[in-house]
């Protein structure tokens, strides 16, 4: 199992420009959710997914946009990006309703650094 | 909201035992208490997680008081590559996990 990709690794916009951060799972997870960390912070939530067709918001969740079209993916967009929003964004998924599952386990992915100057 | 609260950073040296303490007073009920470790240039990656007395995993002990109002996340004989920052996690509502800024741990040889 590759468990959580994110693409692309590293990505740098100009302000106003728009892109989209593509997460994947291969775990069959219901839950998917996608952070943001700032240099020197925790992570803060920005969206979720509790299931294909279903997104909600987090903490921060101006000016980010998701859809959850397919189970196992998981679609962060930035309509116009600001500075504000250079950050390492990461994709994670969780199971809790599978045997054994866990809300408190997510699985994460490797991160996208995203750079807007 | 079960906000945690854990020292900014800890040094320890290699083949020491560390303990990490988290307090979080208002922590719900029904909450588990959970700890993530995350590497540089790293998504977090889930260590151990309890509800009261002591979980033992072959990472790291927790040890929950009965009033759950603190925990202690023990990482025994630490070794260089257990360098990373260490969080306490609390849960809220619908599954979300709320991150504070953790625990900077720096070992030393």
């Amino acid at each position: 199992n590759a468990g959580v990709t994110q693409t692309p690794k590293f990505r740098v916009l100009k302000t106003g420009q728009s892109m989209t951060l593509l997460c994947a799972q291969d775990m069959n997870h219901e839950y998917m959710y996608w952070y943001r960390q700032d240099p020197g912070m925790g992570l803060r939530l920005i969206h979720y997914s509790v299931g294909e067709g279903t997104t909600a918001k987090g903490e921060v969740p101006d000016g980010y946009n998701v859809s959850r079209l397919k189970k196992q993916n998981f679609l962060l967009g930035l309509e116009s990006a600001a500075p504000s929003q250079t950050s390492v964004y990461f994709c994670a998924s969780s199971s809790p309703g599978l045997a054994g599952g866990s809300p408190y386990e997510q699985y994460f992915g490797p991160g996208t650094r995203l750079t807007v100057t | 909201l079960a906000k945690t609260t854990q020292p900014i950073s800890m040094d320890s040296y290699e083949g020491q035992e560390v303990n990490i303490t988290c307090s979080h007073n208002n922590i719900a009920t029904n909450d588990y208490i959970t700890w993530y470790q995350q590497f540089p240039s790293q998504g977090p990656r889930f260590i151990i997680q309890g509800y009261k007395t002591k979980v033992t995993n072959e990472v790291a002990s927790l040890f929950i008081p009965a009033d759950r109002k603190s925990s202690t996340l023990s990482l025994p004989r630490v070794s260089l590559s257990d360098t990373a920052v260490y969080y306490c996690l609390g849960l809220t509502g619908a599954n979300n996990l709320f991150f504070g800024t953790g625990t900077r741990l720096t070992v030393i040889p």
